[in-house]
């Protein structure tokens, strides 16, 4: 069983759609991360939720909407997007807040926006 | 600002040679440091972590030792092998955050 699993792995789109990519955990973490990654493989934090709670929001266009319907999912929804938005995106889990904790990663969503 | 400095690959090295990844950071408080491993086409996997000052972590033969006087954390391997090719990734923790060096490609050749 995969323990973060996003979809989908691959998403192609044009610029000024809409779309949305979905993590579920299956390990009982209490938080969930969206991470970015971009072309030079230079990771950064988006957003973090602590049981549904929004724990990290870092400057991040307001294009890109997470949903935490529970605990086990967190979603990224992305608005009008734009070409600098092609990058992987990872969601990742931790078992309590993150503090010391080791993160486990799910395989990443290769977005390409034409 | 919670930071780290990682040396800049690609590093390409033979089979059996010694590696060295740098890493430096700058932190406020006490951080937990962290060694992050990416695979081809693969999300990241923890290698190994240090929580506080002289701990040192370790991993299928990976090392690396928190080092407060110098606030470093380098990753070593004695004797790499073609499957330790992979990106890696330096990354502290304080407070909530998880913050991650740029990464660094390592290429290993038979």
């Amino acid at each position: 069983d995969t323990a973060v699993s996003q979809t989908p792995k691959y998403l192609v789109t044009q610029m000024g759609n809409d779309k949305s990519i979905k993590c579920e955990q299956n390990l009982g973490h209490d938080t969930m991360y969206w991470y970015k990654q971009d072309s030079k493989k230079f990771l950064k934090i988006m957003f973090s939720y602590n049981n549904k709670e929004l724990i990290i929001n870092e400057t991040v266009p307001n294009r890109f909407s997470p949903k935490s319907p529970d605990k086990a999912h967190l979603n990224l929804h992305i608005n009008s997007l734009e070409l600098g938005d092609s990058a992987v995106y990872f969601c990742a889990s931790s078992p309590g807040t993150g503090i010391g904790e080791k993160l486990f990663f799910g395989s990443g969503t290769q977005l390409s926006v034409l | 600002g919670n930071s780290v400095t990682q040396m800049e690959g690609p590093v390409t090295l033979s089979e059996e040679a010694f590696l060295t990844i740098n890493c430096t950071y700058t932190a406020t408080g006490y951080p937990s440091l962290f060694w992050y491993v990416q695979y081809p086409g693969e999300g990241l996997q923890l290698l190994l972590k240090a929580t506080k000052a002289d701990d040192k972590g370790s991993n299928k033969g990976f090392e690396a030792t928190y080092r407060k006087e110098t606030t470093s954390f380098h990753l070593e391997k004695g004797s790499v092998q073609v499957s330790d090719s992979a990106v890696y990734f330096c990354a502290l923790s304080v407070g909530y955050k998880l913050s991650f060096g740029a990464g660094t490609t390592v290429t290993v050749r038979a």
